[in-house]
Formats: structure tokens, C-alpha cells, sequence
């Protein structure tokens, strides 16, 4: 299996450019999982999805916030317009629902915002 | 409701020395409990877990960890240290019910010194 797989691995945008970052869950699983990474305020979980549904956004920072999940094989989290506090790492995470809940990493989409 | 307490942001360990990460947890229902690794610029890495089966849980690269219900305990030990452990460990909790959402501790940054 390819793992959970994230594009791109980088982004550099000047504030106020639209951001789209794209994640596409290990085959089987049912659970997405998008997560930020700063130094400041460590990894926080920003929204999930069950079965392509969202379930818990509460953890998106802002309205310039959002998060799709068309189908069951991608998921895109978007920042529009975005500012230079959104440089972190975000991650991508997802698992089988049933079970034990392990989830499994995707390797993270650096964005730095000038 | 769930949640995670490591103790220690930094731990510093001689080359060879026991390796003890400590993680105490908080659950409403039986827990299972995961170690991640994070290697510098990469995603989170399983390395082992625990489902209710064996209290004493074996993972990758050498690493276990014993779940003690009475301690609400979960440590992560090595007996011998090695360079390449130099990297950032994250307990996290999870339980039936909890829909599938993985609550993570603040992580500790692991130093291996020669």
C-alpha cells in the first residue's frame, strides 16, 4: 500500500493567495483526518471525517477555513485567503473506523506564507 | 472524555542508557492507547499499540510499552538507547465511542547524547 499520500509537499504563497492542499486516504479506510503542526502550539486536529461526512470542524482556526471530502479516495483542505500565521505543517491522517482507530500518517505539506 | 499527559517536554539520554518516555491517560470508557515517532521532517509513525489484549505491548525499533490500569500509566520504554532514537514521540488515547478521533499528548523531544 502507498500509505497516505499529500500534495504538495511544499507551498510557498504570498498572504491573501488561495491555498488548496490535497490528501488521499489509504484505500479501505473510512476515516480522514486533517491536522496542523507549529512549534508554537504543537499538532492540533482541525477537522474529520467519517464515511466523507465531517463530523467534527471545531477545531478550524477561521471562516477562511475549509474542508472538503468528495469521495472516499480524496480530501482537499483549503485556506483562502491566506495569512502568514497559517505557515505550519499540516498533516493528513486516516483510519478504519472499526477497530482499534490506529490512524496513519500522510508526510505533511510544509506551507510557508510571505 | 479523553485525554493525555506526557511528562517531560525534553528527555536527554546517553547513547546505550534506558529509554523512559512517560504518558499517563484519562478515560471514561477502556482505552486503547498508541506511541507515535516523529522523525524531523516527517509525518507521525505508528510504533506500537494497545487493544486490551496483552498489557505489555512490543512495537518497532526495539520500544515497548506496559499498560497499568491502576497507574492510568502507559510509559514507553528501550532498554539501550541509539542515535537514530533521536526523534519526537506523541502518546495518544482512543476508545470505543469516541468515533474514531485519536486525542494526542503534547508530545516529548527525545536527545541521545554519545
Amino acid at each position: 500500500d502507498a500509505g497516505v499520500i499529500q500534495s504538495p509537499r511544499h507551498e510557498v504563497t504570498e498572504m491573501g493567495q488561495e491555498v488548496t492542499l490535497r490528501c488521499k486516504p489509504i484505500s479501505g479506510h473510512n476515516s480522514l483526518f486533517w491536522y496542523r503542526q507549529t512549534m508554537m502550539r504543537g499538532l492540533e486536529l482541525l477537522i474529520y471525517f467519517n464515511n466523507n461526512v465531517p463530523i467534527d470542524d471545531s477545531g478550524m482556526p477561521e471562516d477562511r477555513f475549509s474542508a472538503k471530502m468528495p469521495n472516499a479516495s480524496f480530501s482537499t483542505l483549503k485556506i483562502q485567503p491566506s495569512e502568514p500565521r497559517d505557515s505550519a505543517v499540516y498533516f493528513c491522517a486516516s483510519s478504519f473506523r472499526r477497530g482499534t482507530y490506529e490512524q496513519y500518517f500522510g508526510p505533511g505539506t510544509r506551507l510557508t506564507v510571505t | 472524555a479523553q485525554s493525555v499527559t506526557q511528562l517531560g517536554s525534553h528527555v536527554s539520554v546517553s547513547e546505550g542508557a534506558l529509554v523512559l518516555l512517560r504518558c499517563n491517560y484519562s478515560s471514561s470508557v477502556p482505552p486503547y492507547l498508541f506511541w507515535y515517532v516523529q522523525y524531523p521532517n516527517q509525518g507521525l509513525q505508528l510504533l506500537l499499540k494497545y487493544t486490551s489484549a496483552a498489557t505489555l505491548v512490543k512495537g518497532i525499533n526495539g520500544f515497548e510499552a506496559e499498560f497499568k490500569k491502576s497507574e492510568t500509566s502507559f510509559h514507553l520504554t528501550k532498554p539501550s538507547a541509539h542515535m537514530s532514537d533521536a526523534a519526537e514521540y506523541f502518546c495518544a488515547v482512543s476508545g470505543a465511542g469516541t468515533a474514531s478521533k485519536l486525542t494526542f499528548g503534547t508530545g516529548t523531544r527525545l536527545q541521545v547524547t554519545l
